[in-house]
């Protein structure tokens, strides 16, 4: 059964540092990875997909990669904001079911 | 993008009765729905996939008989908490995918549900 994990647990850095999350799986047989961030109290919010074909996806200041074959994904996180504060979640798509890690809660202190 | 709701967003339910949360997908056709339940500071947890007009399948450790999901229609699932007690009380996600490969998932926002 496919694992996901994320280090670290949580993460409190200063405005305007740059960051670096990290996904790990142990089922390199992925279909696709998603990162969402997740505000407390509320739904997930995608924020890049990565299909099993690509190395890398980027929006704005976020950069997701994926190393398929040793079975992790980062996702960079240029010059932080406070508003980027919540909870990131990593999901692998594994056959038709996606498997969650257990999220980063990042903080950045203004 | 795929846009995928919940209603409702918000119930509270006494204990002992039953409760429905509707998930729609609003611009595409869900042949697969999935049910999430999250505890307060804990990840995701996978409760059931529903594809439709099939019965739903469960994760081991969830009680079929009690969280009844139905897949209707290609736009429709809907979860019933029955005979719910607080211990159910929690956050519902569902999402939603056309069930080809490189189709994201998308959810939707969420029910809170807390049982007195």
């Amino acid at each position: 059964k496919q694992e996901v994990t994320q280090i670290p647990a949580a993460l409190s850095v200063p405005e305007g540092e740059n960051l670096v999350l990290n996904c790990s799986f142990t089922d390199s047989a992925i279909y696709n990875l998603q990162w969402f961030r997740q505000d407390p109290g509320k739904g997930l919010t995608s924020l890049l997909l990565i299909q099993s074909s690509q190395r890398e996806q980027t929006s704005g200041r976020l950069n997701a990669s994926l190393d398929k074959s040793s079975g992790r994904s980062t996702l960079y996180i240029a010059a932080s904001q406070p508003g980027d504060s919540a909870t990131y979640l990593c999901a692998v798509r594994t056959g038709n079911q996606f498997y969650f890690g257990t999220g980063t809660s990042l903080t950045v202190i203004p | 993008g795929a846009v995928v709701s919940q209603h409702p967003s918000w119930v509270i339910c006494k204990s002992g009765t039953s409760v429905k949360i509707e998930c729609r997908s609003l611009d595409f056709q869900a042949t697969t729905m999935f049910w999430y339940r999250q505890f307060p500071k804990q990840s995701l947890m996978l409760m059931a996939t529903s594809n439709e007009g099939s019965k739903a399948t469960y994760e081991q450790g969830v009680e079929k008989d009690k969280f009844l999901i139905n897949h209707a229609s290609l736009t429709l699932s809907t979860l019933t908490v029955t005979s719910a007690h607080p211990e159910d009380s929690s956050f519902y996600i569902c999402s939603a995918t056309t069930g080809t490969s490189g189709y994201g998932e998308y959810f939707g926002p969420g029910t809170r549900l807390t049982v007195t």
